[in-house]
C-alpha cells in the first residue's frame, strides 16, 4: 500500500530537548516535504527536498533541520525545540513539487 | 505574500448540496487543487482541475473555475456525514524561478443529520 509514515504520532516534550521526527514513503518519490499546520494560519511549508541531498527552506524554516541522506526518508530535526514549536506537522511526497500527493497522518507536537 | 481565502466554517444538512469557495492570487496558477482533511488524518488529495478548464467533474463532486474572477469553488452533491471534514483549497504560486503549493486555511464543513 502506498503510504507516508510518520513517528511519533503524539509527543511531548521540554523545552531544549533535541528531538527528531521520522517520515518515510514506500513510492520511491523525489519529492518530499514538510508543513506545520496551525490554528487561522493553515498549512506552512517548513522546508521541502527535491532529491537525495538536496534541501531548502519552504515559509518557515527557523528552528528546523531536515537531511535527505536517502529516497524513502526525510526526518525533521529540531535542535532545541521552543513552546512555539508546538504544532501539528505533516510530512509529504510526490513525485514532484507542487503536488503534494501524499500526506503522512500527522505528528502532534507539545512543547512545553 | 500570496493568500487564498476560504470561509472558514460551512453547515448543510446531510443530502443537500455543498458548495465550499476559494479565491487565489496567481493568476499564472496552471493547477489548483481540493484536499480534504478528516478528523486526526493527514490531508487527502481530492481533486484538481487545470487553468485552461472551466469545470471539472468527478461523481458526486463538480468544480468551477473562473479565471477572471480567480475564484475556485467544490460543490458536493448529496452531501453525506462522511464528508465532514476540512477542505483545503490551493495554488501553485512561482516566482523567482521556483514554484511552491501554497494553501488557503482550510473550511470545516459540518454535515448535520
Amino acid at each position: 500500500e502506498a503510504q507516508v509514515t510518520q513517528n511519533p504520532r503524539y509527543l511531548i516534550t521540554v523545552t531544549g530537548k533535541k528531538l527528531t521526527v521520522t517520515c518515510s514513503q514506500n513510492m520511491n518519490h523525489e519529492y518530499m516535504s514538510w508543513y506545520r499546520q496551525d490554528p487561522g494560519l493553515g498549512l506552512r511549508q517548513i522546508y521541502y527536498s527535491m532529491n537525495v541531498e538536496v534541501t531548502d527552506k519552504g515559509d518557515v524554516p527557523e528552528g528546523y533541520k531536515v537531511s535527505r541522506k536517502e529516497k524513502r526518508n526525510f526526518p525533521l530535526i529540531l535542535e532545541s525545540p521552543s513552546p512555539n514549536q508546538t504544532s501539528l506537522y505533516f510530512c509529504a511526497s510526490s513525485l514532484f513539487k507542487g503536488l503534494e500527493a501524499f500526506f503522512g497522518q500527522g505528528t502532534r507536537l507539545t512543547v512545553v | 505574500g500570496e493568500d487564498v481565502e476560504q470561509s472558514l466554517f460551512l453547515s448543510v444538512r446531510e443530502g443537500d448540496s455543498s458548495v465550499i469557495n476559494c479565491t487565489y492570487t496567481d493568476s499564472s496558477s496552471t493547477y489548483l487543487y481540493w484536499y480534504k482533511q478528516e478528523p486526526g488524518a493527514g490531508l487527502q488529495l481530492l481533486t484538481y482541475i487545470f487553468s485552461n478548464m472551466d469545470m471539472k467533474q468527478d461523481q458526486r463532486l463538480t468544480v468551477l473555475l473562473n479565471k477572471k474572477d480567480k475564484h475556485l469553488s467544490l460543490r458536493i452533491a448529496d452531501t453525506q456525514t462522511g464528508d465532514s471534514a476540512i477542505y483545503f483549497c490551493a495554488e501553485i504560486v512561482s516566482g523567482a524561478g521556483s514554484y511552491q503549493l501554497t494553501f488557503g486555511k482550510g473550511t470545516k464543513l459540518s454535515v448535520i443529520p
